[in-house]
């Protein structure tokens, strides 16, 4: 079965306690995004790799981090300088890093800080 | 800067009418948009993807119209369903880059 895939679904964190987000996909895809999505919000987009062992910031990288050290996987880390973390992050893909490709979403993660 | 707006406003329409969305952009021309569907608390799903020499796109009962000149998708659903409810966004390319950008989405709610 091909797809993307996020872990965990749910996900509780302390406040000043950074916590990683897992995204793996097996659709051999080139590009993988990482975004944030608020109540009754559209998309932001946190980072975004177009291919391995290099990634890009999007419009709200501060607090976060990444890394894409294998083509299938492309976590992010939400460290304790995100002033407000809790959010429900969506993983995606695409074929191609060149151009702006229909992406593929994971199931997401709901992350809330206690 | 470009700027994607779809009304925040929830859609509430009967089963069986048509359901028009609205997707406006500024500042900017895309050639292609494309649209999504979200339901609560999973990730969004492509629908269709449209070009800008296309003026309409179908598929099944889902239709998207281009219009440059007013610089606006207008996304259609005829027949609709309850199980149509969900929130729909339209995300044109970004005007630099690789990605894509995504309007705020419209809640569709279909009654019975």
């Amino acid at each position: 079965d091909g797809g993307i895939t996020q872990s965990p679904k749910y996900l509780f964190r302390k406040e000043g306690q950074n916590v990683t987000l897992s995204c793996e996909q097996n659709l051999n895809h080139d590009a993988m995004y990482w975004y944030r999505q608020d109540p009754g919000q559209g998309l932001r987009l946190i980072y975004y790799s177009q291919i391995v062992n290099d990634f890009q910031k999007g419009d709200i990288a501060e607090g976060y981090s990444v890394s894409r050290e294998k083509k299938e996987s492309f976590p992010l880390t939400v460290t304790s300088a995100q002033k407000n973390p809790t959010a429900f992050y969506l993983c995606a893909s695409s074929p191609s890093g060149i151009r702006a490709d229909t992406q593929y979403f994971g199931p997401g993660t709901r992350l809330t800080v206690l | 800067s470009q700027k994607i707006e779809q009304n925040s406003e929830a859609l509430n329409i009967q089963e069986g009418k048509t359901a028009t969305l609205t997707c406006n952009y500024t500042n900017y021309s895309p050639a292609y948009l494309q649209w999504y569907r979200q339901d609560p608390g999973r990730g969004p799903v492509f629908l269709l993807l449209i070009r800008e020499n296309e003026k309409e796109k179908r598929k099944e009962r889902l239709k998207v119209t281009f219009d440059t000149t007013l610089k606006q998708s207008l996304f259609h659903i005829t027949a609709s369903q309850p199980a149509d409810s969900a929130t729909y966004l339209c995300a044109p390319p970004a005007n630099a880059g690789n990605m894509l950008t995504f309007g705020g989405g419209t809640r569709l709610m279909v009654k019975p």
